[in-house]
């Protein structure tokens, strides 16, 4: 059973669209981060959310928004999507903020064109 | 800025020769570190971790060393073998904050 998931895989994209890429922990974990990975591999923190409190890294536009539905989900939204987006975007869970580690999902290859 | 950096980008070994991949940070504060593997097409794993109070922890075949007094933390892999091969990270928690990630290096392993 895959841990943290990711979908989709692979995004292609028009500036200008809007797009979601969704995220699933069945690890039982209360928080859940989405990272950028840029294309030189440097992975930069963008959110923090658990059912309590959402925090947000101030550089990050507010085009990007996250969404949990539930405790399992953390959805990534991003509004007018542009060319410098493009990147690999990694969600990932851990339980009482990450004092064991955190768990990735596989990324999702976003490609704005 | 990144808090937690690499000494080097590209590190080439020999298949069998023992690697060690340098990491130093600058918050004098964290009290967690971890090293993590990403290998092409992945999420990063978990490989193993320190905790503040500690100076050395041993996993199987890597060995992890933390020198608080010149905020220094290293990785070592024995006996490389070329599935080792991947970009390696350390990153550093500072307890009720989040994990902040170094640049990584990418670790070559040469048959």
């Amino acid at each position: 059973d895959t841990a943290v998931s990711q979908t989709p895989k692979y995004l292609v994209t028009q500036m200008g669209n809007d797009k979601s890429i969704k995220c699933e922990q069945n690890l039982g974990h209360d928080t859940m981060y989405w990272y950028k990975q840029d294309s030189k591999k440097f992975l930069k923190i963008m959110f923090s959310y658990n059912n309590k409190e959402l925090i947000i890294n101030e550089t990050v536009p507010n085009r990007f928004s996250p969404k949990s539905p539930d405790k399992a989900h953390l959805n990534l939204h991003i509004n007018s999507l542009e060319l410098g987006d493009s990147a690999v975007y990694f969600c990932a869970s851990s339980q009482d903020h990450g004092t064991d580690g955190y768990t990735f999902g596989s990324g999702t290859r976003l490609t704005v064109v | 800025g990144e808090s937690v950096g690499l000494h080097l980008p590209t590190l080439s070994v020999q298949e069998g020769d023992n690697s060690i991949i340098n990491c130093a940070y600058s918050n004098s504060a964290s009290d967690y570190f971890i090293w993590y593997k990403q290998e092409s097409g992945k999420g990063p794993q978990f490989i193993i971790d320190i905790r503040s109070n500690m100076d050395k922890r041993q996993g199987q075949r890597v060995t992890v060393l933390l020198n608080k007094t010149v905020k220094h933390l290293s990785l070592q892999i024995a006996a490389t073998q070329p599935g080792d091969s991947a970009v390696y990270f350390c990153a550093e928690l500072l307890t009720g904050n989040m994990l902040t990630f170094g640049g990584g290096t990418r670790l070559m392993v040469k048959p």
